[in-house]
């Protein structure tokens, strides 16, 4: 079945770089049109998409954060890396991976499977 | 960016009654060349991560209960339950994917009246 695990430190200093991974299974990263996508929630707020990156290499970023965010992929190691610079308090979050898949006659999709998420904090 | 908002905050119903959910967006998320609107429906219960219930604004995810449906297109959207059960307290999101940056909605909190 797919499944998508993200792994990543829980606590992170102000101005730090944030590496997160998201290890997936049940799917390949090669496979055509297959995408995973980046998404954060801060405690009691609402979902912010970050950045996502297909088989292509296609990447795309959050407009608000594009200057600090790079996603790749690792598609022997089923692998994918996010990283956010210059970590700030305003960036604790859970971070979530999701899968985004159009099989058909489409360009993007919608997320049906998600990882559990990983709660990042960030403080000295 | 496209901007998504939802309608109302949050939502008090009854157990058996219809709750409704509204989404505008900025922009059209219908894409001509295929008739289909790029929006989904997610529901999120806490500590959890979110559930799609809706894509291409109407298509109900496989085991979703058919009490929620998802109608409208290009910038207005719905999300409606037909008969309120418990379980179906949450929180639902809106979502556009018609084009990068996808965005979503500030979401609406649905709990029993």
């Amino acid at each position: 079945q797919v499944t998508l695990k993200e792994s990543g430190p829980v606590l992170v200093q102000p101005t730090e770089t944030l590496t997160l991974t998201c290890t997936v299974s049940g799917f390949s990263l090669s496979t055509a049109k297959m995408g995973v996508s980046w998404i954060r929630q801060p405690p009691g707020k609402a979902l912010e998409w970050l950045a996502h990156i297909f088989s292509d290499d296609e990447k795309s970023y959050s407009t608000s954060l594009k200057s600090r965010l790079t996603i790749s992929k690792d598609t022997s190691k089923s692998q994918v890396v996010l990283t956010l610079t210059n970590m700030d308090p305003v960036d604790t979050a859970t971070y979530y991976c999701a899968r985004e898949y159009c099989g058909g006659d489409c360009y993007h999709s919608y997320f049906a499977y998600w990882g559990q998420g990983t709660l990042v904090t960030v403080s000295s | 960016d496209i901007v998504m908002t939802q309608s109302p905050d949050s939502l008090a119903v009854s157990l058996g009654e219809r709750a409704t959910i509204n989404c505008k967006s900025s922009q059209t998320v219908l894409y001509n060349s295929n008739n289909k609107n790029y929006l989904a429906w997610y529901q999120q219960k806490p500590g959890q991560p979110p559930n799609l219930l809706i894509y291409w604004a109407s298509t109900r995810e496989s085991g979703v209960p058919d009490r929620f449906s998802g109608s409208g297109s290009g910038t207005d959207f719905t999300l409606t339950i037909s008969s309120l059960q418990a379980e179906d307290v949450a929180v639902y999101y809106c979502q556009q994917y018609y084009s990068t940056p996808y965005t979503f909605g500030q979401g609406t909190k649905l709990e029993i009246k």
